[in-house]
């Protein structure tokens, strides 16, 4: 069974660039969501994928867009990076039955300079 | 108000030690419950999930307060490589997770 995998793993970009960040969802889970997690904090929620739509949405901006593909896996591109967005990145996968808990991939870490 | 609220600790105890963490969650609605661990600058790995028995895992009891809206992990005989923080979550609707900010501990020789 693998496990659920993100690249890259770090990433440094300027303000006002665009990012890619990619997920392979663990195998055997259809829904994979996305979390900043700034220093010091706990994960925060930016939105979540199953069967290739979107199905939740945290409180973020519509610069942060993202996609699922029909094999699971999922993009989250941030649009005009702001140096707020320096954060740790994570992926979670899980299958849609309830209870169901998530499952994290290392993670990008991302600075925006 | 937030939606998971714990105590950042940090919590320093020597070894052998008993500790627990309490976190509060506002939506009464919530179905499911969760601790994660995290260490340092590595992504959270799920401890337990935490039912509404209350729920034993070696040295690690959850316990779920449903009226009270809060959530207890107990750790017994604590070992240097429980240091990590330790993450409230709890599945709000639509399949939702909520994090706390976490709550730090160091165990100490």
């Amino acid at each position: 069974e693998t496990g659920v995998t993100q690249s890259p793993t770090h990433l440094i970009k300027t303000r006002g660039q665009q990012v890619t960040l990619r997920c392979s969802s663990q195998s055997g889970h259809n829904t994979v969501s996305w979390y900043q997690q700034a220093l010091g904090q706990g994960p925060q929620f930016i939105f979540q994928y199953y069967r290739e739509e979107e199905n939740g949405r945290g409180n973020f901006p519509p610069r942060f867009s993202g996609l699922q593909f029909p094999n699971y896996s999922s993009e989250l591109n941030v649009n005009a990076l702001e140096l707020d967005d320096s954060a740790l990145y994570l992926c979670a996968s899980s299958f849609d039955s309830n209870p169901s808990p998530l499952h994290f991939g290392n993670g990008t870490r991302l600075t925006v300079t | 108000r937030k939606e998971v609220e714990q105590d950042p600790g940090p919590f320093n105890v020597p070894e052998g030690a008993t500790v627990a963490f309490n976190c509060t969650y506002s939506n009464s609605a919530s179905q499911s419950f969760f601790w994660y661990r995290q260490d340092c600058r590595k992504e959270p790995k799920l401890l337990m999930s935490v039912y509404s028995s209350g729920n034993e895992d070696g040295r690690f009891t959850a316990q779920l307060n449903r009226a009270s809206q809060y959530i207890s992990l107990l750790i017994r005989d604590s070992k240097l490589s429980d240091s990590a923080t330790y993450l409230c979550v709890v599945m709000g609707n639509f399949n939702k997770f909520y994090f706390g900010s976490g709550t730090k501990l160091n165990v100490k020789p």
